[in-house]
């Protein structure tokens, strides 16, 4: 069966430190996705990143940064110089290659940037 | 822009009544997903969909029903609602095809049982 956990619940910051979300997966498949997304209190989620089995390399998105290990079934996600505006809660999830698409999540962590 | 619509943002409703939370989408998604979200429980699948009257149980169904009578819309109803279904409902799209393109998320309905 497939999982994700991401074992930080809370994480909270000063503006302007950098801060690294941790997400580790499970799967028996040999093909398949990962991804993150961003909640802000707004409530919608929003797309920030996918990766597949096949691409391990890390990824740069101005402030966003994000390690992909197949050693360590890990998918980290760093913030480069955090800003208020990040607070949010970031789910990492992971897909089977199938044509229904079904996504697994973890179970959230919320970050906190205080000014 | 290209968006998942859910009805409603707030709703409250009472133990027993039959609820309906709609969901439409606009870019013509094979499959569609209904999530909750719970509070140390992340996104837990419910029911999902791959085509009009097509559906097939995720991890939760119990107490739960969908209709999908048109490629756009997917509808979550609760049969009898219960104070333990009070939730963020979170309802998503993706098309279909090989690999795995993530979701379009709609913006969530809290829904409260009382």
């Amino acid at each position: 069966a497939q999982k994700v956990t991401q074992a930080q619940t809370e994480i909270s910051v000063v503006e302007k430190e950098d801060v690294t979300l941790d997400c580790v997966y499970e799967t028996r498949d040999t093909t398949y996705y990962l991804f993150w997304y961003k909640q802000p209190p707004s409530g919608e989620l929003v797309f920030l990143i996918r990766r597949n089995s096949f691409d391990e390399q890390n990824e740069i998105s101005g402030r966003y940064s994000w390690n992909f290990q197949k050693s360590t079934s890990s998918f980290n996600f760093t913030i480069t110089a955090s800003q208020v505006v990040d607070s949010a809660v970031y789910f990492c999830a992971l897909s089977e290659n199938t044509g229904f698409q079904k996504l697994v999540f973890g179970t959230g962590t919320r970050l906190l940037v205080s000014p | 822009d290209v968006k998942v619509t859910q009805s409603s943002r707030y709703l409250v409703k009472r133990t027993g009544e039959k609820v309906f939370l709609e969901c439409v989408q606009d870019m013509d998604h094979e499959n569609m997903f209904w999530y909750r979200q719970d509070p140390g429980l992340g996104l837990r699948l419910i029911y999902f969909s791959y085509d009009v009257k097509m559906k097939e149980k995720g991890d939760i169904p119990e107490g739960y029903s969908v209709s999908r009578e048109k490629k756009e819309r997917f509808s979550l109803i609760l049969e009898s609602a219960s104070t333990n279904q009070t939730s963020m409902y979170l309802c998503a799209s993706s098309p279909t095809g090989t690999g795995s393109y993530g979701y379009t998320f709609g913006s969530g309905t809290r829904l409260t049982v009382v």
